[in-house]
Parts: C-alpha cells; structure tokens; sequence
C-alpha cells in the first residue's frame, strides 16, 4: 500500500540534545512538508521540500533542519537551539494540485 | 497570498443534530479546497476537496460545496454521530505554483450521545 511512514510515533528528547524524526513515502510525490502542531492548536509550517536537494523554511524554521537527499524522504532534525520542542510533529507530501497525504504523527517530548 | 478563516470552536452537538462549520477564502484565482479531519492522537486525514467553483465534495456523509460568489466552503452534515467528534480544517494551496497548503485554524467538534 502506498503511504508515508513517520518513525518514532513517541519520542523523548533530553535538554542540548539533538534528535531526528523519520518521514518516508512511497507515493512518488515531490514536495514533503513537516508541520508542527501544539495542543489545541493549528498546524504550522516548518520546512518544506518541492523537489530533491532543495527545501525552503516555512513559518517557523528556527531550531530545526531538514534534508531532501532522496525523493522519498524527508527527515527532520529538532536541535537544541528549539527552546520549546515538545509537541506534536506531522509529515506531509503532495503531488502538484492535488490534495495533501499525512503521516500519523510524532509525539516529541523534552525530559 | 491565499489564506482561509475558520469557525472558532470548540464546538458541541448532541448525537443526529445538523452540523456547520464555516470557511471562508480568500485567493488568487480558484484552487481546489480542502477540509481535513484529525481524530485524537493521529495525522490529518483528506475528508473531501473541491476542485472547482460550484463543485460539491461529498464523503462520508459530509458535504461541502465551493462557492466563489461568497468565497465560502462550509462543511456540513445532516445527522452527526459520536464518532464524528474530531478536530476539522479547512485548507487550500497558495497560488503561483507555490506548493504550499494554507490551513485553518482548526474546529474541535465533539458529539454528545
């Protein structure tokens, strides 16, 4: 079945230190977008991608990094520089004007 | 750029009642709308889309039609169930080729048997 996969669903993160979340798809779409969403929140735009090697910052880009090395994936790093990183994380792709695909989300929080 | 107002909730109905959430959209021609549902603890999920003005997306009950006379794409149900309780938003992509999706704010609806 096509679909994109993030890993870890539940991630725990220890102050300084930087950890990375894991998106995949197999639905040959170009562009990848990471969001974040807050409690009772809306989601916010992160970083996105629209093609290999090339991503752009969203709305809220600070303390965080991504790459775009293979079509398939798009991994997020959250580094210690994101003073607030406890939240839920979503990944997502799109092809062109079509709709958008969501992964299940991961829970990130600080310890 | 493009950008889309959603009904603040949270929102409260008791089981079979009539549900509305507004949207209202402000675009650069007419992009296909969205409207999204998230259950607890998961990713969004594509509930329906319009791809044009005038068109009616329909799922699960659920419809939505696209009208640019009043820039609007409201969400509604005729009879909703405790299984619909979900957060629900309302999107569209940004223009000029731009592959971004400009998203709602959010509804949080919740059904009460």
């Amino acid at each position: 079945d096509g679909g994109i996969t993030q890993s870890p669903k539940y991630l725990f993160r220890k102050e300084g230190q930087n950890v990375t979340l894991s998106c995949e798809q197999n639905l040959n779409h170009d562009a990848m977008y990471w969001y974040r969403q807050d409690p009772g929140q809306g989601l916010r735009l992160i970083y996105y991608s629209q093609i290999v090697n090339d991503f752009q910052k969203g709305d809220i880009a600070e303390g965080y990094s991504v790459s775009r090395e293979k079509k398939e994936s798009f991994p997020l790093t959250v580094t210690s520089a994101q003073k607030n990183p406890t939240a839920f994380y979503l990944c997502a792709s799109r092809h062109r004007n079509t709709e958008a695909f969501f992964g299940q989300g991961t829970r990130l929080t600080v310890v | 750029g493009n950008s889309v107002t959603q009904m603040e909730g949270p929102v409260t109905l008791s089981e079979e009642a009539f549900l509305t959430i507004n949207c209202t959209y402000t675009a650069t021609g007419y992009p296909s709308l969205f409207w999204y549902v998230q259950y607890p603890g998961e990713g969004l999920q594509l509930l329906l889309k319009a791809t044009k003005a005038d068109d009616k997306g329909s799922n699960k009950g659920f419809e939505a039609t696209y009208r640019k006379e009043t820039t609007s794409f409201h969400l509604e149900k005729g009879s909703v169930q405790v299984s619909d309780s979900a957060v629900y938003f309302c999107a569209l992509p940004s223009p000029f080729g731009n592959e971004k999706l400009t998203f709602g704010t959010g509804t949080r609806l919740t059904i009460i048997p």
